[in-house]
C-alpha cells in the first residue's frame, strides 16, 4: 500500500524559500509508471496544481505557468523522496501543500490517485 | 478564476440523485477526474478517465462527459457524501482544477 507523507516548515517569512519533502513508502519514486506532484490549497479555497516530476532514468518536470519562475521539483530515488522548492514566498503562498502520485498515462495523467495528508505552510512576517 | 467551471454549491435530499457538472474547453480533448474532499482531509479520487471508479469507491458514484462538460453523478446520495467535489483535467502539460462544488445532503 503506497503512502505519502509531507514534511517541512509550518511558518515562513516573506522572501524566503519554501522547501517541502514528500516521503514515499510502499512504492518507488523511480517507477516508470508514475509522476509525483504537488498541489496546494489556500485556506478556504480550491485546489491548485503546483507541478509534477517524473524520473525513470531520465527526468521530466512540468510546472504551473504562474509559478514556473519560482518552483523546482526534484526526486531523490535513493531516499524515495521528492521535494518542492518555492522561492520568494509571499502571503499568497500560504496554503496546505499536498504531495500526490499520478499515472504516466496520457489519458489519465491528471488522475492523482494517492495523496499525502497535507502540510499547512503559513507565510507571515 | 479556474480553467474549469463548477457550480459553487449543490444540495440533494438523502437517497436522491445529484449531478455535479464541470465545464471547460480542455474537456473537449482530455478526460475528467473527480475528487471528494471532506473538511480537514486530503482529497480522494472518486472518478478518473471520465467514468472509471478506483477500487473501493462505491458504485453510486459515476461519471460521464460530453463536449466541454463532464459530470459526476451520485445515485442515492448518503449522508457521508456531503463534501466538496473537485473536477480536474489537463491542458497540455498543465493540470487544471475546477473551483469546487460544495455538496450538501439534506
Amino acid at each position: 500500500q503506497v503512502q505519502l507523507q509531507e514534511s517541512g516548515p509550518a511558518l515562513m517569512k516573506p522572501s524566503e524559500t519554501l522547501s517541502l519533502t514528500c516521503t514515499v513508502s510502499g512504492g518507488s519514486t523511480g517507477s516508470s509508471s508514475y509522476y509525483w506532484g504537488w498541489i496546494r490549497q489556500p485556506p478556504g479555497k480550491g485546489l491548485e496544481w503546483v507541478g509534477s516530476f517524473y524520473y525513470s532514468g531520465s527526468a521530466s518536470a512540468y510546472y504551473d505557468p504562474s509559478l514556473k519562475s519560482r518552483v523546482t521539483i526534484s526526486v531523490d530515488t535513493s531516499k524515495n523522496q521528492f521535494s518542492l522548492k518555492l522561492s520568494s514566498v509571499t502571503a499568497a503562498d500560504t496554503a496546505v501543500y499536498y504531495c500526490a502520485r499520478h499515472p504516466n498515462v496520457v489519458s489519465t495523467w491528471h488522475a492523482f490517485d494517492i495523496w499525502g495528508q497535507g502540510t499547512m505552510v503559513t507565510v507571515s512576517s | 478564476s479556474s480553467d474549469l467551471t463548477q457550480d459553487p454549491a449543490v444540495s440533494v435530499a438523502l437517497g436522491q440523485t445529484v449531478r455535479i457538472t464541470c465545464q471547460g474547453n480542455s474537456l473537449r480533448r482530455y478526460s475528467a477526474s473527480w475528487f471528494q474532499q471532506k473538511p480537514g482531509q486530503a482529497p480522494i479520487l472518486v472518478i478518473y478517465g471520465d467514468n472509471n471508479r478506483p477500487s473501493g469507491i462505491p458504485d453510486r458514484f459515476s461519471g460521464s462527459s460530453s463536449g466541454n462538460t463532464a459530470s459526476l453523478t451520485i445515485t442515492g446520495a448518503q449522508a457521508e457524501d456531503e463534501a466538496d467535489y473537485y473536477c480536474n483535467s489537463r491542458d497540455g502539460n498543465r493540470v487544471v482544477f475546477g473551483g469546487g462544488t460544495k455538496l450538501t445532503v439534506l
